[in-house]
């Protein structure tokens, strides 16, 4: 596909499961990066990866939040004991490098936790 | 933390007229800034960028004016569309020393209305 790819694009689940958020980047962007959005609000950083590793994760809510990148390409976040609260869309972001500005983003998984 | 704003959450515009979104950020180092516009249900698509050492760029019916000295940044939209419906991110690119990561911290976005 041309563009960022998110699955699922909806996630319905009950508080305490642990789901799981793909993100396919672009091929050949090196940078992957996940961001939450709560209704009505702007982006919020999550994590950031350059290749597999992940030299950024301040910005991980809880250490219920985590993410992996494998082959530098497809990227899961996971979140274990969901909460309510973890209800927001979750985007991801790709570029060709780091240091490249411009990210293009996926639709987005939207969370909803009962 | 530092943060990006904006000053006005809502804009209303007569079709044909121009918009003018505006944002105020706070990091003065930040070296790059980036405008989005997110329409429901769609993820933020990219539409225009400027970097700190320009004060103005200009794209295909749209314009990013950057003024450091009150650390501010606007987009304006000619000749508004009703396609230009949306809301619109601003948002600046800080390098965090030592970590030599990138990061990209987003206003809260202002939603533009086109009336017909």
């Amino acid at each position: 596909g041309a563009g960022v790819s998110q699955s699922p694009s909806n996630k319905v689940t009950e508080k305490g499961k642990d789901v799981e958020l793909r993100c396919d980047p672009i091929s050949g962007h090196t940078a992957l990066y996940w961001y939450r959005q709560s209704l009505g609000q702007g982006l919020e950083f999550l994590i950031y990866f350059q290749g597999n590793s992940a030299p950024d994760k301040s910005g991980l809510p809880s250490d219920r939040f985590s993410a992996e990148r494998t082959g530098g390409s497809v990227s899961t976040l996971t979140i274990q004991r969901t909460q309510q609260e973890d209800s927001a869309v979750y985007l991801c972001a790709s570029s060709v490098e780091p240091s490249t500005d411009t990210q293009y983003f996926g639709p987005g998984t939207r969370l909803t936790v009962l | 933390g530092e943060s990006v704003g904006l000053h006005l959450p809502t804009l209303s515009v007569q079709e044909g007229d121009n918009s003018i979104i505006n944002c105020a950020y706070s990091n003065s180092a930040s070296d790059y800034f980036i405008w989005y516009k997110q329409e429901s249900g769609k993820g933020p698509q990219f539409i225009i960028d400027i970097r700190s050492n320009m004060d103005k760029r200009q794209g295909q019916r749209v314009t990013v004016l950057l003024n450091k000295t009150v650390k501010h940044l606007s987009l304006q939209i000619a000749a508004t569309q009703p396609g230009d419906s949306a809301v619109y991110f601003c948002a600046e690119k800080t390098k965090y020393s030592g970590a030599g990561s990138y990061q990209l911290t987003f206003g809260k976005g202002t939603k533009l209305s086109v009336i017909p």
